[in-house]
């Protein structure tokens, strides 16, 4: 069965500091992989995507993420963190033939200054 | 703003109780999911609809149902209400039924007391 694993329930980070945010999944064959991410009292907001193609994708708000398939990982990255980035970051998968998405546990990140 | 809505925002009921969650697609978006968001759970798909009909089935307990009607929008009906049903129930509407992206409304909060 495909599943998401995330790594660290909770980051903190200092502001202007790098952002890593770290998920694995397990496919046999490479899903559309997501990130969402969750302010307080709001819904899911799509922050990037990758279906196929180009390996780096950008999303908005600065964030990025880059699927490995020999690792099986699509890690989030942003190169400075802002006070406002302070959220749940969930990472997702669409297996392929399938229409539904897997979440991770979520990544509660914190941002001090 | 995703373009999906949700009613009611929140809902307080009692075991036992049947409650109906109501969601609105974005215009021009033919699919509707169904997702529930709990501490122990985490996120999880439920149901999915395509234009009326029922196009993939998650962990959706049997006294749960939805439906989608011809105007598009859709409802989750939860009966017999347990502690363990409370829970954030996340609506997410796509253009497509296959592997597109999905844009999440703000979510109804169920407590069951």
């Amino acid at each position: 069965a495909q599943s998401v694993t995330q790594l660290g329930s909770h980051v903190s980070v200092s502001e202007g500091a790098l952002v890593l945010l770290r998920c694995n999944y397990s496919s046999s064959v490479p899903p559309y992989l997501f990130w969402y991410v969750q302010y307080p009292n709001q819904g899911l907001q799509l922050l990037l995507k990758y279906t196929t193609g180009a390996t780096l994708v950008k999303g908005i708000n600065g964030f990025e993420a880059e699927f490995k398939k020999s690792e099986t990982s699509f890690h989030l990255t942003k190169p400075s963190a802002h006070m406002s980035d302070a959220a749940e970051y969930f990472c997702a998968v669409s297996p392929s033939g399938y229409n539904k998405l897997i979440f991770g546990a979520g990544t509660r990140l914190a941002v001090h200054p | 703003d995703s373009g999906v809505t949700q009613t009611p925002k929140h809902l307080i009921t009692a075991t036992g109780q049947r409650v109906t969650l109501r969601c609105s697609p974005r215009s021009g978006d033919l699919s509707v999911y169904w997702y529930q968001q709990s501490l122990d759970q985490g996120l999880q798909f439920l149901i999915q609809y395509y234009n009326g009909e029922e196009r993939a089935k998650g962990n959706i307990l049997e006294r749960f149902s939805a439906q989608q009607f011809p105007d598009l929008h859709s409802e989750l009906n939860l009966s017999s209400l347990e502690l363990g049903d409370s829970a954030l129930y996340f609506c997410a509407s796509s253009a497509g039924s296959y592997q597109e992206t999905q844009y999440f409304g703000p979510g109804t909060r169920l407590l069951v007391l």
